[in-house]
């Protein structure tokens, strides 16, 4: 059974200092998929990333940092020199590719997500 | 390209009373989900479509849900005599099945109040 654990239920940080969010995950399957949405208080989910199972390379874009580790089952997302505006809550979600790729993936697994706030 | 939208964005409703919303994904998405969250959790799946064919309920869509895509194009989801328990953000979400390199992009949400 697929499944996403966000350990922090909330952070709090002062603007510029770098913060971690961590995101551990469970699945059977060989082939998946791991996302990373951010919900802000207007409710939309914006979608940040996503990151196959078979590709372990770690991503950066602009302030943003996403660490993938198969070994600990981990996917974490950094985000350097925080600013007021990333405050929100964010998600962390699994899919599994189905048989055969005309079927696509499983629907999300989310965690909890973990509520950011960036003080001034 | 305008975007997954949803409508209406918030619906109060008193207990026992029909609700319906509607979800427009973005054009040529093949497929759409519905999914619910309450306070303080992550979305919870409850149904998809595939085109018109809808391919998976979640144990979560009582027999008092019913979603529907008539013509593969926009989605409806009906909640009949709604309970307290329905109260709760909708959200639905599309995407392109493209092999598996595919991401599911999110509206605004409907949220619903239940008196």
């Amino acid at each position: 059974a697929q499944k996403v654990t966000q350990a922090q239920t909330e952070i709090s940080v002062v603007e510029k200092e770098d913060v971690t969010l961590d995101c551990v995950y469970e699945t059977r399957d060989t082939t998946y998929y791991l996302f990373w949405y951010k919900q802000p208080p207007s409710g939309e989910l914006v979608f940040l990333i996503r990151r196959n199972s078979f590709d372990e390379q770690n991503e950066i874009s602009g302030r943003y940092s996403w660490n993938f580790q198969k070994s600990t089952s981990s996917f974490n997302f950094t985000i350097t020199a925080s600013q007021v505006v990333d405050s929100a809550v964010y998600f962390c979600a699994l899919s599994e590719a189905l048989e055969s790729p005309a079927l696509g993936n499983t629907p999300l697994v989310f965690g909890k997500g973990t509520r950011l706030s960036v003080i001034a | 390209d305008t975007g997954v939208s949803q409508d209406p964005r918030h619906k109060i409703t008193k207990r026992g009373q029909n609700v319906t919303f509607r979800c427009d994904p973005i054009s040529e998405h093949n497929r759409l989900y519905w999914y619910r969250q309450t306070l303080g959790q992550g979305p919870e799946f409850l149904t998809y479509f595939q085109n018109e064919a809808q391919l998976e309920k979640s144990r979560l869509l009582s027999d008092r849900f019913s979603a529907e895509r008539p013509k593969g194009s926009f989605s409806t989801l009906e909640i009949q005599r709604t309970e307290q328990g329905d109260s709760a953000m909708y959200l639905c979400a599309s995407k392109n099945v493209v092999e598996y390199t595919d991401t599911q992009y999110f509206g605004p949400g409907t949220r619903l109040t239940v008196l």
